[in-house]
């Protein structure tokens, strides 16, 4: 049964560029959460996705966007990149938009410079 | 708006010791999860437990069990008989079973567990 993944592993952007992040959830679930993590702190709520539909979101700006795809999958966008936003960028998967049993794939590690 | 406190930034104990882990919380709502994460060094996050706020009984998982004090909003994480492969960032997050914030998990700042063999 294959866990929630996430791609690419790592990336590195240029200050004012576009990225795109991935997340396949874990098998049966048909919920993705997005968090992003600074160095040494603790996740932050970016969004939520249920039925390819944003239900939930956190305090971030609108360079950050998102999108859910009939299979569930999930894509995490940023524009006009700042190094502020240089973190890991967790993705989490889970049933019917459930605070419980959030299962979190490896992340990607974004560097912008 | 929901906060997380984890008050210790780092931990340690002996290997087969047993450790508590700090958290305190804040919230509005009645009805809520309680969950404890556990980050090892460039690892993915893995739940070790979880606690239903309705629920009376303190959730235990193994060696791993919880202290929940409703009314003080505290949640501390006891790992009895410490192995080597405990040592990671432990986080307490917290997520409403309803409303608007339903789904959400909000997390505390960790805290660095370090094993001693």
């Amino acid at each position: 049964d294959a866990g929630v993944t996430q791609s690419p592993t790592h990336l590195i952007k240029t200050r004012g560029q576009q990225v795109t992040l991935r997340c396949s959830p874990k098998s049966g679930h048909d919920t993705v959460s997005w968090y992003q993590q600074a160095l040494g702190q603790g996740p932050q709520f970016i969004f939520q996705y249920y039925e390819e539909e944003e239900r939930q979101r956190g305090n971030f700006p609108d360079r950050f966007s998102g999108h859910q795809f009939p299979n569930y999958s999930s894509e995490l966008n940023v524009n006009a990149l700042l190094l502020g936003d240089s973190a890991l960028y967790l993705c989490a998967s889970s049933y019917e938009r459930g605070a419980y049993e959030q299962y979190f794939g490896p992340g990607t590690r974004l560097t912008v410079t | 708006a929901q906060t997380v406190t984890q008050s210790q930034p780092e931990m340690s104990v002996q290997e087969a010791e047993t450790v508590t882990l700090s958290c305190t919380y804040d919230t509005s709502e009645s009805d809520y999860y309680l969950f404890w994460y556990k980050q090892p060094p460039s690892r993915q996050m893995i739940l070790v437990i979880r606690q239903e706020a309705y629920k009376q009984q303190n959730a235990t998982e193994n060696r791993f069990s919880v202290n929940f004090q409703k009314a003080a909003k505290s949640f501390s994480l006891k790992i009895s008989d410490s192995q080597l492969g405990d040592a990671a960032m432990y986080f307490c997050a917290y997520g409403d079973a309803g409303g608007t914030s339903y789904g959400k998990l909000t997390f505390g700042q960790g805290t660095i567990l370090t094993v001693h063999p």
